[in-house]
């Protein structure tokens, strides 16, 4: 299926466990992001990636690690996860004329 | 860096009236100010944009204003059924990435 999937849909760790949230596209749009939404701050954006090998810090990068090896993948770490990691967390692709659009999401709560 | 800033926080408005959303933004570099509706459990989905060089958009039920002196910018839904009840987000970028600065979000409700 054409689009941006994100996996798992849910996720439950312990504080001081590793992570990983996938993220895939199959439209081999150049911009991918990663955003994490909690109630009262809206969708703040943690990095951002212009291309497979480039990858930025957005508003929120601490705690957090990502890789593009490949244009269509862009996974998120949690290295060592703590409670306020806690959210929801959305990956994004940037088609032409800025547009981007969302996956599904990942619900993950760090315990 | 922006700040975006979005009111009201939660909505109710009866089926068949308007809605309207207001968010204003900090920096006067940005250009384009997309809206995201987000139904229960999905991910965001833009349903409208507007760039710097345009003062309103619209698309059917749903339009967009822009006051760039002011720096705020406004949805507008005509006509409200209860298919939009959901939370809105707007949004403002800049730069070449276009990165989005999104504000905290309005629940809006329709109610028969």
């Amino acid at each position: 299926d054409a689009g941006i999937t994100q996996s798992p849909r849910y996720k439950i760790t312990e504080t001081g466990r590793q992570v990983t949230l996938m993220c895939h596209q199959t439209w081999s749009h150049s911009y991918m992001f990663w955003y994490r939404q909690d109630l009262g701050h809206g969708l703040r954006l943690i990095y951002y990636s212009a291309a497979a090998d480039i990858t930025d810090k957005g508003e929120v990068p601490d705690g957090y690690v990502v890789s593009r090896s490949k244009t269509e993948n862009f996974p998120l770490t949690l290295e060592s996860a703590t409670r306020s990691q806690t959210s929801v967390y959305f990956c994004a692709s940037r088609a032409a004329r800025d547009i981007q659009y969302f996956g599904a999401g990942t619900r993950l709560s760090v315990l | 860096g922006e700040n975006v800033e979005q009111h009201p926080s939660t909505l109710s408005v009866q089926e068949g009236d308007s809605a309207v959303i207001k968010c204003t933004y900090s920096d006067s570099a940005s250009n384009y100010f997309p809206w995201y509706k987000q139904e229960l459990g999905k991910g965001p989905q833009l349903i409208i944009d507007i760039r710097s060089n345009v003062g309103e958009k619209k698309d059917q039920r749903i339009a967009v204003t822009l006051n760039k002196t002011a720096k705020h910018f406004s949805l507008h839904i005509t006509e409200t059924q209860p298919e939009d009840s959901a939370v809105y987000f707007c949004a403002a970028s800049t730069g070449t990435a276009s990165k989005l600065t999104f504000g905290t979000g309005t629940r809006l409700q329709v109610t028969l």
